[in-house]
Protein backbone atom coordinates (compact mmCIF):
# COMPACT_ATOMS: atom_id res chain seq x y z
CA UNK A 1 0.00 0.00 0.00
CA UNK A 2 2.02 3.36 -0.92
CA UNK A 3 1.91 6.19 0.95
CA UNK A 4 1.49 9.72 0.70
CA UNK A 5 4.23 10.21 -2.46
CA UNK A 6 5.61 13.73 -3.45
CA UNK A 7 7.30 14.94 -6.40
CA UNK A 8 10.14 16.53 -6.81
CA UNK A 9 12.08 15.99 -3.64
CA UNK A 10 14.14 19.24 -3.99
CA UNK A 11 14.40 22.18 -6.23
CA UNK A 12 15.85 25.44 -6.86
CA UNK A 13 13.85 28.03 -8.24
CA UNK A 14 15.04 31.73 -8.63
CA UNK A 15 13.26 34.91 -7.42
CA UNK A 16 9.96 35.25 -10.03
CA UNK A 17 9.94 32.08 -11.31
CA UNK A 18 6.80 29.74 -10.75
CA UNK A 19 6.89 26.40 -9.24
CA UNK A 20 4.24 23.23 -8.99
CA UNK A 21 4.82 20.68 -6.48
CA UNK A 22 2.60 17.32 -6.78
CA UNK A 23 1.39 15.21 -4.54
CA UNK A 24 -0.71 11.45 -4.98
CA UNK A 25 -2.39 10.84 -1.68
CA UNK A 26 -2.61 7.17 0.76
CA UNK A 27 -4.60 4.64 -1.69
CA UNK A 28 -7.97 5.36 -0.05
CA UNK A 29 -7.79 8.84 1.13
CA UNK A 30 -9.91 11.76 -0.74
CA UNK A 31 -8.48 14.67 0.97
CA UNK A 32 -5.50 16.53 0.09
CA UNK A 33 -3.83 19.29 2.54
CA UNK A 34 -1.08 21.01 1.88
CA UNK A 35 1.24 22.82 4.58
CA UNK A 36 4.82 24.95 4.36
CA UNK A 37 7.21 24.40 6.98
CA UNK A 38 10.22 26.73 7.38
CA UNK A 39 13.32 25.12 8.76
CA UNK A 40 13.29 24.85 12.16
CA UNK A 41 9.32 25.83 12.31
CA UNK A 42 6.64 23.69 12.54
CA UNK A 43 3.84 23.28 9.71
CA UNK A 44 2.06 25.65 8.45
CA UNK A 45 -1.60 25.24 6.89
CA UNK A 46 -1.92 26.08 3.20
CA UNK A 47 -5.26 24.65 1.88
CA UNK A 48 -7.37 21.59 1.80
CA UNK A 49 -8.61 20.02 -1.17
CA UNK A 50 -11.37 17.84 -1.25
CA UNK A 51 -13.96 16.72 -4.05
CA UNK A 52 -11.72 18.79 -6.36
CA UNK A 53 -12.47 21.87 -4.68
CA UNK A 54 -10.49 24.30 -2.24
CA UNK A 55 -12.39 23.94 1.05
CA UNK A 56 -10.04 25.61 3.40
CA UNK A 57 -7.48 28.19 3.10
CA UNK A 58 -4.74 29.46 5.76
CA UNK A 59 -2.99 32.38 5.64
CA UNK A 60 -1.26 32.44 2.28
CA UNK A 61 -1.39 35.05 -0.33
CA UNK A 62 -2.98 34.19 -3.63
CA UNK A 63 0.35 33.83 -5.40
CA UNK A 64 -0.47 30.07 -3.85
CA UNK A 65 -3.00 28.07 -5.62
CA UNK A 66 -3.87 24.73 -6.10
CA UNK A 67 -6.04 22.12 -7.89
CA UNK A 68 -7.07 18.57 -7.12
CA UNK A 69 -7.89 15.81 -9.74
CA UNK A 70 -10.44 13.38 -10.02
CA UNK A 71 -8.37 10.62 -8.71
CA UNK A 72 -7.26 13.06 -5.94
CA UNK A 73 -3.94 13.37 -6.51
CA UNK A 74 -3.17 17.46 -6.17
CA UNK A 75 -0.84 20.25 -7.10
CA UNK A 76 0.69 23.46 -5.39
CA UNK A 77 1.01 26.15 -7.52
CA UNK A 78 3.24 29.27 -6.48
CA UNK A 79 4.02 32.08 -8.45
CA UNK A 80 6.05 35.12 -8.19
CA UNK A 81 8.78 33.34 -6.02
CA UNK A 82 9.96 35.49 -3.59
CA UNK A 83 13.51 34.41 -1.34
CA UNK A 84 11.07 33.63 1.67
CA UNK A 85 9.52 30.83 -0.19
CA UNK A 86 11.89 28.74 0.77
CA UNK A 87 10.81 25.68 2.93
CA UNK A 88 9.60 22.10 2.90
CA UNK A 89 6.23 21.85 1.09
CA UNK A 90 4.86 18.95 2.84
CA UNK A 91 1.35 16.77 1.40
CA UNK A 92 -0.67 14.95 3.69
CA UNK A 93 -3.90 13.11 2.98
CA UNK A 94 -6.82 12.02 4.88
CA UNK A 95 -10.15 10.52 4.29
CA UNK A 96 -12.79 12.71 4.92
CA UNK A 97 -15.52 11.15 7.37
CA UNK A 98 -12.85 9.05 9.50
CA UNK A 99 -13.80 9.62 12.89
CA UNK A 100 -9.74 10.16 14.08
CA UNK A 101 -10.26 13.38 11.89
CA UNK A 102 -6.05 13.98 13.13
CA UNK A 103 -4.27 11.05 11.69
CA UNK A 104 -2.82 12.87 8.55
CA UNK A 105 -0.59 10.94 6.55
CA UNK A 106 2.40 13.38 5.66
CA UNK A 107 4.47 12.68 2.28
CA UNK A 108 8.64 12.89 2.48
CA UNK A 109 8.06 16.96 1.59
CA UNK A 110 9.30 18.63 -1.22
CA UNK A 111 12.18 21.01 -0.50
CA UNK A 112 12.33 24.32 -2.54
CA UNK A 113 15.14 26.91 -2.14
CA UNK A 114 14.80 30.05 -3.85
CA UNK A 115 17.80 31.99 -4.89
CA UNK B 1 -6.34 32.97 16.20
CA UNK B 2 -4.86 30.49 17.06
CA UNK B 3 -1.66 29.92 19.60
CA UNK B 4 0.77 26.86 20.81
CA UNK B 5 3.51 27.21 22.41
CA UNK B 6 5.81 24.27 23.69
CA UNK B 7 9.64 24.19 24.61
CA UNK B 8 11.67 24.39 21.39
CA UNK B 9 14.56 22.02 22.97
CA UNK B 10 15.04 19.28 25.40
CA UNK B 11 17.60 16.75 26.46
CA UNK B 12 17.22 13.66 28.26
CA UNK B 13 19.31 10.10 28.78
CA UNK B 14 18.41 7.10 27.37
CA UNK B 15 16.24 4.88 29.60
CA UNK B 16 14.93 8.10 31.04
CA UNK B 17 11.30 9.52 31.12
CA UNK B 18 10.68 13.26 29.35
CA UNK B 19 7.50 15.08 29.43
CA UNK B 20 6.73 17.84 26.49
CA UNK B 21 4.10 20.51 27.32
CA UNK B 22 2.33 22.15 24.77
CA UNK B 23 -0.26 24.90 25.58
CA UNK B 24 -3.11 26.54 23.51
CA UNK B 25 -5.60 29.02 22.84
CA UNK B 26 -7.65 28.62 19.88
CA UNK B 27 -11.49 28.78 19.14
CA UNK B 28 -13.50 25.32 17.96
CA UNK B 29 -11.36 22.86 19.78
CA UNK B 30 -11.77 19.61 17.87
CA UNK B 31 -8.82 17.56 19.29
CA UNK B 32 -5.04 18.13 19.95
CA UNK B 33 -2.41 15.54 18.03
CA UNK B 34 1.46 15.20 18.89
CA UNK B 35 3.56 13.96 15.70
CA UNK B 36 6.80 13.19 15.82
CA UNK B 37 9.39 14.22 13.01
CA UNK B 38 12.56 12.81 12.37
CA UNK B 39 15.12 15.17 10.72
CA UNK B 40 14.66 15.00 7.20
CA UNK B 41 11.65 13.57 6.93
CA UNK B 42 7.98 13.53 7.22
CA UNK B 43 5.98 14.07 10.47
CA UNK B 44 4.31 10.95 11.60
CA UNK B 45 1.36 10.54 13.95
CA UNK B 46 1.37 10.20 17.75
CA UNK B 47 -1.48 10.28 19.45
CA UNK B 48 -4.83 12.34 19.11
CA UNK B 49 -6.79 13.36 22.52
CA UNK B 50 -10.40 14.95 21.68
CA UNK B 51 -11.47 14.34 25.69
CA UNK B 52 -9.82 15.19 28.84
CA UNK B 53 -7.27 12.61 30.39
CA UNK B 54 -4.82 10.41 29.53
CA UNK B 55 -4.45 8.51 26.20
CA UNK B 56 -1.38 5.83 26.44
CA UNK B 57 -0.19 4.27 23.58
CA UNK B 58 3.02 1.64 24.32
CA UNK B 59 6.23 3.98 25.58
CA UNK B 60 3.84 6.90 24.39
CA UNK B 61 1.17 8.61 26.71
CA UNK B 62 -0.65 11.96 25.76
CA UNK B 63 -2.59 14.02 28.24
CA UNK B 64 -4.86 16.82 27.39
CA UNK B 65 -6.69 19.17 29.90
CA UNK B 66 -9.14 21.32 27.92
CA UNK B 67 -10.50 24.09 30.08
CA UNK B 68 -6.68 24.37 31.16
CA UNK B 69 -5.45 24.60 27.26
CA UNK B 70 -3.32 22.25 28.32
CA UNK B 71 -1.65 18.84 27.02
CA UNK B 72 1.93 16.91 27.65
CA UNK B 73 3.64 13.98 25.93
CA UNK B 74 5.15 11.99 28.01
CA UNK B 75 8.10 9.55 26.72
CA UNK B 76 9.34 6.51 28.91
CA UNK B 77 11.87 4.01 28.62
CA UNK B 78 13.49 6.79 26.05
CA UNK B 79 15.97 5.69 22.96
CA UNK B 80 18.15 7.09 21.16
CA UNK B 81 15.50 6.81 18.19
CA UNK B 82 13.59 9.25 19.92
CA UNK B 83 15.70 11.69 19.06
CA UNK B 84 13.51 13.71 17.12
CA UNK B 85 10.82 17.09 16.92
CA UNK B 86 7.78 16.60 18.67
CA UNK B 87 4.78 18.79 17.40
CA UNK B 88 1.79 19.46 18.81
CA UNK B 89 -1.12 20.47 16.97
CA UNK B 90 -4.68 21.65 17.34
CA UNK B 91 -8.13 21.12 15.02
CA UNK B 92 -10.20 23.64 15.43
CA UNK B 93 -12.95 22.47 12.96
CA UNK B 94 -13.94 18.99 11.54
CA UNK B 95 -12.15 19.48 8.35
CA UNK B 96 -8.59 17.88 9.47
CA UNK B 97 -7.17 21.28 9.33
CA UNK B 98 -4.25 21.24 12.00
CA UNK B 99 -2.39 24.01 13.65
CA UNK B 100 0.84 23.32 14.65
CA UNK B 101 3.19 24.50 17.59
CA UNK B 102 7.03 25.37 16.58
CA UNK B 103 7.90 21.56 17.95
CA UNK B 104 10.02 20.34 20.02
CA UNK B 105 13.65 19.16 19.26
CA UNK B 106 14.21 16.52 21.59
CA UNK B 107 17.71 15.20 22.24
CA UNK B 108 18.27 11.60 24.09
CA UNK B 109 21.96 11.16 25.04
CA UNK B 110 23.60 8.12 25.86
Amino acid sequence: DAGVTQSPTHLIKTRGQQVTLRCSPKSGHDTVSWYQQALGQGPQFIFQYYEEEERQRGNFPDRFSGHQFPNYSSELNVNALWLGDSALYLCASSRTGDPNTGELFFGEGSRLTVL
Amino acid sequence: GQNIDQPTEMTATEGAIVQINCTYQTSGFNGLFWYQQHAGEAPTFLSYNVLDGLEEKGRFSSFLSRSKGYSYLLLKELQMKDSASYLCAVSHNAGNMLTFGGGTRLMVKP
